[in-house]
């Protein structure tokens, strides 16, 4: 267990429509990335938090958007669901950037997103 | 464009022997390197991570990393049935953390037969 924790664990939406996925970081770690991992891809990097604001970001659209809270936990939403939005969704949550932790980012069990 | 590359296989070995996995990335300022292993439907769990040149051991597994060919391996000794899993290579820029996610390549299937 990482202490990582993600909800829903599966979901199922209709193209068009809007979804949020929440993750709640292990204790102390207060940096949260989101990953989408296509099906027998690996994953891809979506986006990145750090005090409570995107600190880098992937090759995604504008209509995948983020948030991070005071606690450290983490939303992503996607708006205007494509059929290829199907994916495991993956949150990681590591320490403080630039601390020298050497970014080692500890996984969530995910979230199965499948869009019809 | 940052890439990761591995032979997706299957890679099947006996159960017992040495399994060794292998990666090589494209991006020559990735500091930080790790090896992930994914079973069937579940997410991804570090196993190892190395940031030198060299070889770092854990157990049964061995991490080697040579900079210089852009080459990071994994061995995994005594294979277990268990270790029947998709083992993802990653890297990444900033050994500190910073504004980078992992990269990571499509990842090898390995089967151990009993």
């Amino acid at each position: 267990e990482t202490g990582v924790t993600q909800s829903p664990t599966h979901l199922i939406k209709t193209r068009g429509q809007q979804v949020t996925l929440r993750c709640s970081s292990q204790s102390g770690h207060n940096t949260v990335s989101w990953y989408q991992q296509a099906l027998g891809q690996g994953p891809q990097f979506i986006f990145q938090y750090y005090r409570e604001e995107e600190n880098g970001r992937g090759n995604f659209p504008p209509r995948f958007s983020g948030l991070q809270f005071p606690n450290y936990s983490s939303e992503l939403n996607v708006n205007a669901l494509e059929l290829d939005d199907s994916a495991l969704y993956l949150c990681a949550s590591s320490l403080a950037a630039g601390t020298g932790s050497q970014n080692i980012q500890y996984f969530g069990a995910g979230t199965r997103l499948s869009v019809l | 464009q940052k890439e990761v590359e591995q032979n997706s296989g299957p890679l099947s070995v006996p159960e017992g022997a040495i399994a060794s996995l292998n990666c090589t990335y494209s991006d020559r300022v990735s500091q930080s390197f790790f090896w992930y292993r994914q079973y069937s439907g579940k997410s991804p769990e570090l196993i190892m991570s190395i940031y030198s040149n060299g070889d770092k051991e854990d157990g049964r597994f061995t991490a080697q990393l040579n900079k210089a060919s852009q080459y990071v391996s994994l061995l995994i000794r005594d294979s277990q049935p268990s270790d029947s899993a998709t083992y993802l290579c990653a890297v990444i820029r900033n050994s500190g953390g910073g504004a980078d996610g992992l990269t990571f390549g499509k990842g090898t299937h390995l089967i151990i037969q009993p």
